[in-house]
This record gives C-alpha cells, structure tokens and sequence, in this order.
C-alpha cells in the first residue's frame, strides 16, 4: 500500500517568511510525528499527534513552530517567520495505535528546506 | 530520559567482510530498540526492532542485532558486507510511555571493492 508521504519535496524560502509542511500518513495509522533532520544536531523529535489526545509538543524549538492534524489524518507543521538555522529535512512519520507493528514508525522521504 | 550513543561516525569495510556498527542506550524503563537506515536523499526505513521479545533480532538485508541488557547494547552486524549497504545506519529508542524516538548520531557505513 501508499506509504508516508510529504510535500513539497523540496522548499526554498527567505527569511522571515513563513512555511506550511505537509505530510499525509499511512491510511488507518492514527499516531503522527514530525522530526528535524539538521547537520549539526541529528535527528530530532518535534511533535506527535496520537488520535484525538493532546499533541506532544515537548520537542519544538521555539513559538515559530507549529503544527495540526486535521481529521486525524493529514498534518500540517508551519514555521512562522523563518531563520536561516531552521534549514533542515523535515520528515514526518506514522504508525499504527495497536497491535503487534504499534511501536514501528514508518517514515516519509522529507522536505528538504533551505532558508536564504 | 532516553539516550542512544553510537560509536563511530564513520566505519569503512570490505565487501564481504563482517560489518558491525555500535550502539549503546540509557533508558530507565525497558526500552524499545530499532535501527534505520537512510540512503542518500531518501527517508528512513526500518532494519529491524527489539521490542522485549527474542534478544536476538533478524531484520532485512541480512542485519541482526542482539539486545544486552547487562552492557546496555543492540550493536548491528551482518556477517558479509555488500556494496549495496552503503549507508548512513541510526540507532533509537523509544519505550510504552515515550513514543517518540530518540536517535543517535548516525553511523556512516562505506563499503570498499
């Protein structure tokens, strides 16, 4: 079946401007995360949606990051008024609630954006 | 909290020889293991996971990992490397009450003809 998918592929902005990322999840996976994939700091979480519950925002680095899940699904991360330290890829991934693949997360190919 | 350390950012073998790629966790609830691999300009896809089954787990491509609880370990191995396994190759670690992943730094593998 379809697997994680993001867009666009790549985003190309100036700063100070603002960015939506989307990312469409595995059909039936109600758990969705956004991570950050930089060069000088790895791989980190952002923030994980799980069903209706409160999002997990632990992970954003500032106020400029936010995101939303609409109808459970399709995901949303915007970054208002960009800086040129938030260039990174930015992958989102998803995964099922229950069952014996709960605890696997299947990652999308990114967004690559680059702030000048 | 959740740590992972991988030793080595760079590992370079033969093909055909034994790769092995390190990785130590700090977690103070059972953990959730995983390796991915990323290749070039492409997102991660999963190896393999330990998830307090089996400690030792098969994953694709001929990877297995053994989880050592006594040395806090899941180092990666595969006994015969191929070309094909170039890659950059992260350690996580997630558990039941954090979801989220946390990774290590990643380890580049190069395999030389």
């Amino acid at each position: 079946g379809a697997g994680v998918s993001q867009s666009p592929s790549n985003k190309v902005t100036e700063k100070g401007k603002d960015v939506e990322l989307r990312c469409d999840p595995i059909s039936g996976h109600t758990a969705l995360y956004w991570y950050r994939q930089s060069l000088g700091q790895g791989l980190e979480f952002l923030i994980y949606f799980q069903g209706n519950s409160a999002p997990d925002k632990s992970g954003l680095p500032s106020d400029r990051f936010s995101a939303e899940r609409t109808g459970g699904s399709v995901s949303t991360l915007t970054i208002q008024r960009t800086q040129q330290e938030d260039s990174a890829v930015y992958l989102c991934a998803s995964s099922r609630n229950r069952g014996g693949d709960a605890d696997t997360q299947y990652f999308g190919p990114g967004t690559r954006l680059t702030v000048l | 909290a959740q740590s992972v350390t991988q030793l080595g950012s760079h590992v370079s073998v033969s093909e055909g020889a034994l790769v092995l790629l390190r990785c130590n966790y700090s977690s103070s609830v059972p953990p959730y293991l995983f390796w991915y691999v990323q290749y070039p300009n492409q997102g991660l896809q999963l190896l393999l996971k330990y998830t307090s089954a089996a400690t030792l787990v098969k994953g694709i491509n001929g990877f297995e990992a053994e989880f050592k609880k006594s040395e806090t370990s899941f180092h990666l191995t595969k006994p015969s490397a191929h070309m094909s396994d170039a890659a950059e190759y992260f350690c996580a670690v997630s558990d039941t009450g954090r979801r989220a992943l946390t990774f290590g730094s990643g380890t580049r593998l190069q395999v030389q003809p």
